[in-house]
């Protein structure tokens, strides 16, 4: 069965810092990594990641993937109050498989 | 363009009961999927319709079922409620061709509190 895991489960930072959030999966049949945002309902997609090694980003956000490791990270520099929210990971496909999140506050 | 709609927004329902949860997939997407999210986990998939049928399926009972139209749009179903049916439930969109087929879009969902 396809497994997704998020560390750590939550994380509280001031503004300004910079954090990391990883994401390891063991799956069948990979076909793309996805992260996700979700602040307070719906999910917002932020990154699609099929290629090992190639970074993908957008503004202070910024993620990578390592097919051989399994796992990829999300980064955030310079974090804002408003990069507060759940992030989601998932393996992608017909069905998303989704880790249980990272939980961010940022703190002012 | 709107995006993904669902409907109602909450819904309060008591055990034993039925439900039916709407929603209507962005313009241009023919692929709709359902999941169901419960508190301080990741959603959970239940099922995936594309041309008006079922195309996968997750470990859901099968009190869970489903529909869609041949607008696109799609109907969740859940009879005899249970307490661990409490959850709030997202409806995604995607369409079916190449890599876009990986994203998929989520509407605002619906927060079912079964009492």
């Amino acid at each position: 069965e396809d497994k997704v895991v998020q560390s750590p489960l939550s994380l509280v930072v001031h503004e300004g810092d910079t954090v990391t959030l990883n994401c390891s999966y063991e799956v069948t049949n990979f076909r793309s990594l996805l992260w996700y945002k979700q602040e307070k309902k719906a999910p917002t997609f932020l990154f699609m990641l099929t290629s090992s090694g190639i970074e993908k980003k957008s503004g202070r956000l910024s993620s990578i993937l390592d097919k051989k490791e399994l796992f990829s990270i999300l980064n955030i520099t310079a974090t804002q109050t408003g990069d507060s929210a759940v992030y989601l990971c998932a393996k992608g496909g017909n069905k998303l498989v989704f880790g249980a999140g990272t939980i961010l506050r940022v703190k002012s | 363009d709107a995006g993904v709609t669902q409907s109602p927004t909450h819904l309060i329902k008591t055990r034993g009961q039925q439900v039916t949860l709407r929603c209507s997939p962005k313009s241009g997407h023919d692929t709709v999927s359902w999941y169901q999210q419960a508190l301080g986990q990741g959603p959970q998939f239940i099922f995936q319709y594309y041309e008006e049928e079922e195309r996968q399926r997750g470990n859901f009972p099968d009190r869970f079922s489903g529909h869609q139209f041949p607008n696109y749009s799609s109907e969740l179903n859940v009879n005899a409620l249970l307490l661990g049916d409490s959850a709030l439930y997202l409806c995604a969109s995607s369409g079916n061709r190449g890599l876009s087929y990986n994203e998929q879009f989520f509407g605002p969902g619906t927060r079912l509190t079964v009492l």
